[in-house]
């Protein structure tokens, strides 16, 4: 089974200060990883994606990420803050396909980020 | 376009009450999802279409019932539902198949905030 894994129920950060949201993960293969944005009252957006390649992913609205294959890790970060950072987070992993099947995503818990001024 | 649109965005529903959420997609996109948020848990995963067919239902029961009458268009049918049904349902849409790097993302709508008294 997989499984996604986010330790942190919230994190705090003045703007400004460098942001980081904590993700661990569990599969049987090679792990496709992904960050979610969810803003109040409104859908998931995609933030990035880790496929294969270089480990150091960078994605929408300056965040970035570090898939950490030892440490089986992919944690999110953003070296400066906004408040309009201030969203819920998700981790997700993807399952392994059955073809055809589409997408089956595993999401973690979720972290809110609370950024202030 | 590339909005995924779900209607109506608030729904109140006695538990005799037959409705209907609607999903559309212009895309292109050839899976579609629906999912279930709980206030403040992640998204939980209830059908996936691929290429206008069911092809994962995972243990919903029989008072949610999926349509895709067309590769745009995702229909969740409500009858006969609870009040622990109330939540925020979500559509995704993406690509396509599970392989690709294109095909791994989601896109996701705003959401129907769904209210059972």
């Amino acid at each position: 089974a997989q499984s996604v894994a986010q330790p942190e129920d919230q994190v705090n950060v003045a703007e400004g200060n460098p942001l980081t949201v904590k993700c661990t993960y569990s599969v049987s293969g090679n792990p496709y990883l992904f960050w979610y944005v969810q803003y109040p009252n409104r859908g998931l957006q995609f933030l990035l994606k880790y496929i294969t390649g270089d480990n150091l992913v960078k994605g929408s609205y300056g965040f970035e990420a570090e898939f950490n294959k030892s440490q089986t890790s992919f944690h999110l970060k953003k070296p400066s803050a906004l408040v309009s950072d201030s969203a819920l987070y998700f981790c997700a992993v993807r399952e392994e396909v059955i073809k055809a099947a589409g997408n089956k995503l595993t999401f973690g818990g979720g972290t809110r980020v609370l950024v202030k001024p | 376009d590339t909005e995924v649109t779900q209607t109506p965005k608030h729904l109140v529903m006695g538990m005799t009450n037959k409705k209907s959420l609607k999903c559309e997609q212009h895309m292109g996109h050839r899976a579609m999802y629906w999912y279930k948020q709980k206030a403040k848990k992640p998204p939980e995963l209830m059908f996936v279409y691929s290429y206008e067919k069911l092809s994962i239902n995972e243990s919903v029961p029989s008072r949610f019932s999926p349509e895709c009458p067309n590769s745009s268009l995702l229909n969740l049918h409500l009858h006969a539902l609870q009040p622990e049904d109330s939540a925020l349902y979500l559509c995704a849409s993406s690509r396509g198949l599970a392989g690709g790097s294109g095909a791994n993302v989601l896109t996701f709508g705003a959401g129907s905030r769904l209210t059972v008294l």
